[in-house]
């Protein structure tokens, strides 16, 4: 059971470049999530989806876009990276309902230069 | 929106002690209160939770109290070990599809 799986796990890209942070998780989770964790800050809720065709933002959207055609996936696309985008990214997922426990990926870790 | 709070930032004990860390929240509607550890290079993990109708939950070494009336919440370890060492959140939900973290704490056990 691979459970939440993101990828790449590192990525430098130039300030204006594109990329697409890849989530897919196989525990039919309704719920999915995008995070990103600063130094010191905690982890900051971007977007999420309660489920496929759904989407919402979270606390801090700006300069991100989500989709979610399946199930499984939960791309987060990131259209001209700036450096203040620079972080660390975490992709969960849970059941619907209350106290369901969110599992995580491993993360990303993005720098933008 | 909810608003998390966490302290210490950063907690060291030695080998054996107890180590407490708390929270508090700014809405009250908030009914479920996870803990993550989070180990370095990794995603955060749960380790307990507790829901707004319970004052109180044990899972062995690992305890968290909840105080609704003040808005806070704390994790308790007894009989720390060096595996203990990690980042912990806390986090607060009222819809079980939004988490509100805290900003973390470091926590190092000395051998």
């Amino acid at each position: 059971n691979a459970g939440v799986t993101q990828t790449p796990k590192f990525r430098i890209l130039k300030i204006g470049q594109s990329m697409t942070l890849q989530c897919t998780q196989d525990m039919n989770h309704n719920y999915m999530y995008w995070y990103r964790q600063d130094p010191g800050m905690g982890l900051k809720l971007i977007y999420y989806s309660v489920g496929a065709g759904i989407t919402d933002k979270g606390e801090v959207p700006n300069g991100y876009n989500v989709s979610r055609s399946t199930t499984e996936d939960f791309p987060l696309r990131l259209e001209l990276a700036a450096p203040s985008q620079t972080s660390v990214y975490f992709c969960a997922s849970n059941l619907p309902g209350f106290q369901a426990e969110a599992f995580f990926g491993q993360g990303t870790r993005l720098t933008v230069v | 929106g909810e608003n998390v709070e966490q302290h210490p930032s950063t907690l060291s004990v030695q080998e054996g002690d107890s180590a407490v860390i708390k929270c508090t929240y700014s809405d009250s509607a908030s009914n479920y209160f996870p803990w993550y550890k989070q180990e370095l290079g990794k995603g955060p993990q749960l380790i307990i939770d507790i829901r707004s109708n319970v004052g109180e939950k044990k899972d062995q070494r690992i305890a968290v109290t909840l105080n609704k009336t003040a808005k806070h919440f704390s994790l308790h370890i007894t009989e720390t070990q060096p595996e203990d060492s990690a980042v912990y959140f806390c986090a607060a939900s009222k819809t079980g599809n939004q988490f509100y973290f805290g900003t973390g704490t470091s926590l190092t056990v000395i051998p």
